[in-house]
């Protein structure tokens, strides 16, 4: 059974420190891996999507990467903004099931 | 221009009722999904569809019935409701099962019963 994590589950840091979220899988059979925002109160935005065959991704100020073989991937935030405030969800994709870490929630401070 | 619209966004309700809860897709995409987020924030999966196939049916209990009338809905419909019940219920698309589908989620509905 596949199970994600995602420590820690909260993150304080101020405005303009790149930070780096860590997302950990037990089963290294997937298909993708997808790093969502959740916005209080909001649905899930998808920031980034690695394929298996795939390293990294790269969005703007957002970059995550994927080690299948050791199970983790990383999330990380360059120049972070009080915007980036959020909740930042890890989740894999094995056949058709996406299953998701806790999320780890960040504030950014002014 | 949403491209995943759920109804309603809120839900209040009594213990033992029936009620539903509507998702549509705009963008065109073959398969859709409901998940369901606890007080703890824990999303899960419950169903996917498939082209209006059931493909995925995560241990939920019968009381939980999807119906996809067509390939751009799928609704939830819930007998019986119970406390454990209150939740954020999501929906979800994507293109197709394939490894570079990204899924998009609607904005969720917040059902409460009393």
């Amino acid at each position: 059974k596949q199970e994600v994590t995602q420590i820690p589950a909260a993150l304080s840091v101020p405005e303009g420190e790149n930070l780096v979220l860590n997302c950990s899988f037990t089963d290294s059979a997937i298909y993708n891996l997808q790093w969502f925002r959740q916005d209080p109160g909001k649905g899930l935005t998808s920031l980034l999507l690695i394929q298996s065959s795939q390293r990294e991704q790269t969005s703007g100020r957002l970059n995550a990467s994927l080690d299948k073989s050791s199970g983790r991937s990383t999330l990380y935030i360059a120049a972070s903004q009080p915007g980036d405030s959020a909740t930042y969800l890890c989740a894999v994709r094995a056949n058709s099931k996406l299953t998701f870490g806790k999320g780890i929630t960040l504030s950014v401070r002014p | 221009d949403t491209a995943v619209s759920q109804t309603p966004k809120y839900l209040v309700t009594q213990m033992g009722n029936d009620k539903s809860i509507k998702c549509e897709q705009n963008l065109g995409h073959d398969t859709m999904y409901w998940y369901k987020q606890d007080s703890k924030k824990f999303l899960k999966i419950m169903f996917s569809y498939n082209n209006k196939e059931l493909i995925i049916n995560e241990t939920v209990p019968n009381r939980f019935s999807p119906k996809s009338p067509d390939k751009a809905h799928l609704n939830l419909h819930i007998n019986s409701l119970e406390l454990g019940d209150s939740a954020v219920y999501f929906c979800a698309s994507s293109q197709q099962l394939g490894v570079a589908d990204t899924q998009y989620f609607g904005p969720g509905t917040r059902l409460t019963v009393l």
